[in-house]
Parts: C-alpha cells; structure tokens; sequence
C-alpha cells in the first residue's frame, strides 16, 4: 500500500527559505511529485523526482531519497502568493502507475 | 495548449439527487483521471482510464458511482443517490501516458445538503 505523511500547515516570512518534508511508502515506487494547490484551484505541477538527488527549478528544489522514503521541497525567497497547499504525490508502478496524494501542507507567507 | 476542461464548476443538489461532471482532457492525453478533494484533504483516486478503458476503478463506491470515457476522449462521472459525505470538489486529471505528470482541471465543487 501507500503512506505518505507530511506536515499540515507552515509559516514562514516573505523573503527566507522554507522546506515542506515528505515521508512515504509504497511497493513500486516509480517517481515523487510535488504540486502547488491554491485555494478553490487546481493543482499544478511543481516537480518530479525518480533518481535520488535535487532537482532545481528557479526559486524552488525537490530533493529525494529513495532508501529513506523521503523527499522535500525547498521554497527560497518566498513570496506572498506562495501561500498555497503542497501536496506530495508518489506513483506506484505495481498499481498501473496512479498517484497517490499526501493530505498537502498549507503554507502561510507572511510579511 | 488548452488546458483540462471541467464543467460545471460549482453544483448544490439535495441529498438522495443524481449529479453528472463533465471533462475534457488534454488533446491527446490517453491516460484520464477522476479524483475526490475532501476539503482540508489530498485527492483520492476514483478511477483511472487509459484511452476507454478502465485501469482501475477499486476505490469507486460502484454501488453510487458510475463513470465513462466511451470515445476515449471526453468522460463524465455521475453520482446516484448523493449522501452528504459526497461532499466534495471532483477532479479530472490527465496525461499522456500512464505515469507521466498529470494535469488538473479546475475542479468542480459538489455541495450535497
């Protein structure tokens, strides 16, 4: 089965850097997402990871380890309107390759 | 590129009501998804087809729930009788093939009262 855990909410000021953790596990592991959830809209893609290691994409990084059942996204120079839910997502390739979605961590930016 | 279309976006209907969501995906996705968005949740996979067919449909209460992508393209979900519990935004995702990135719809939010 699928168990992915990450933090319910975070804050962090306008300007620093703030990592979101997730933790999961499952049977065929064949890749991690990361998406970005405004409120009342739908979630768009932030970033993919198969291979252990970071990826970088501008202002924000994913980062994974698959012998730890870990991965986190790392915002840098946050901005106001990153204030949105994060949502984890990991695809499981014994179950026809869906995704399977973290409860998403709501990230409040303040000034 | 057009996005994933969802309509409509907004729906109340009376417990015990029938309910149909709409979505076309994106031109030349084969791989289509229906999710539930429980408020303060992460989507959970209803069904997943793969041009027509049905992936896997484990986790769709079958004894209300229907869905169907008859020509491979469009798709609608439908919900008879609706309980409060149905309560939710119902996401359409799609991709080009099974495990690439999904796109999103906007989503449609279902308030059953």
């Amino acid at each position: 089965g699928q168990n992915i855990d990450q933090p319910t909410e975070m804050t962090a000021t306008e300007g620093a850097i703030v990592q979101i953790n997730c933790t999961y596990q499952t049977s065929g592991f064949n890749g991690l997402f990361w998406y970005q959830q405004h409120a009342g809209e739908a979630p768009t893609f932030l970033s993919y990871n198969v291979l252990d290691g970071l990826e970088e994409k501008g202002r924000f990084s994913s980062f994974l380890s698959r012998s730890k059942g870990y991965s986190y996204l790392l915002l840098k120079e946050l901005q106001m309107k990153d204030s949105a839910s994060y949502l984890c997502a990991v695809r499981d390739q014994n179950t026809g390759n869906q995704f399977y979605f973290g409860t998403g961590t709501s990230l409040t930016v303040i000034p | 590129e057009a996005g994933v279309a969802q309509s409509p976006r907004y729906k109340i209907i009376e417990k015990r009501q029938s309910v149909a969501f709409w979505c076309n995906p994106i031109s030349g996705h084969a791989t289509l998804y229906w999710y539930q968005q429980i408020l303060g949740q992460g989507p959970k996979l209803l069904i997943q087809f793969q041009n027509n067919g049905v992936v896997d449909d484990s986790q769709l209460p079958k004894d209300r729930f229907s869905a169907e992508r008859l020509k491979g393209v469009d798709s609608t979900l439908k919900i008879q009788p609706a309980k409060l519990e149905d309560s939710a935004v119902y996401l359409c995702a799609s991709s080009f093939n099974r495990g690439g990135e999904a796109f999103f719809g906007q989503g449609t939010r279902l308030t059953v009262v």
